[in-house]
């Protein structure tokens, strides 16, 4: 089983809503990524967790607070957004960070309003 | 960082038309992968494919790592191939994806 798991699949919130995005893999994959993806355009790297702690933050406003409660399931809380973060949001696992395939969600299509 | 150029940008088939894709990038790299992405979002895994080359069914790919770029080939291109095609390199254990081909098949 390759599968990562998002969810939800869409999701619409208002620029004072707090919401969250939630992705889980069963492959035993230790590193787990948060990408952001804009229309037209290649996906971003956000976050990166290896072994349940965040290795890299690519500069990411605080609004968007990634949380990795255990090797299964990683977390994207969202507070405060504006309307340009309205992207699709991919969540990604490897076995370990580095050097190794990495599979992929089927995403989160956001529209902040 | 590093640099990683796809080209074409945008590529129009026939059904049953071959092409190749290609992937440049300016460093050296851990690994390489290919993605299809469907209309959907979704990235679907091709190959992972550090150097060499790999086949699977009517795809292939290359990667020539000490000359910095990989080629995708897809063969007897069918309607359902449509979609963006993206390598992505794992530098410094991130991923850099490429800045894409976009392939329409028409019947």
């Amino acid at each position: 089983d390759t599968e990562v798991t998002q969810t939800p699949k869409h999701l619409v919130m208002g620029m004072t809503n707090k919401k969250s995005l939630k992705c889980e893999q069963h492959m035993g994959h230790r590193a787990m990524y948060w990408y952001k993806q804009k229309a037209k355009k290649p996906p971003e790297l956000m976050f990166v967790y290896s072994y349940e702690k965040l290795s890299i933050n690519e500069s990411v406003p605080s609004r968007f607070s990634p949380e990795c409660p255990n090797s299964s399931l990683l977390n994207l809380h969202l507070h405060a957004l504006q309307p340009e973060d309205s992207a699709l949001y991919l969540c990604a696992s490897s076995q370990a960070a580095g050097g190794v395939e990495a599979f992929f969600g089927q995403g989160t299509r956001l529209t902040v309003v | 960082g590093i640099q990683v150029e796809q080209s074409p940008p945008d590529l129009i088939l026939q059904e049953g038309a071959n092409s190749t894709l290609r992937c440049n990038f300016s460093d050296s790299v851990n690994n390489l992968q290919w993605f299809h992405q469907n209309p959907w979002g979704q990235l679907i895994n091709l190959f992972y494919i550090p150097s060499g080359t790999k086949q699977n069914g009517r795809l292939s790919a290359t990667t020539v790592a000490t000359e910095r770029y990989s080629l995708l080939y897809i063969s007897s291109s069918q309607t359902t191939d449509s979609g963006v095609y993206f390598c992505a390199v794992d530098y410094f254990n991130q991923f850099y994806f490429g800045t894409g081909t976009s392939l329409t098949v028409i019947p």
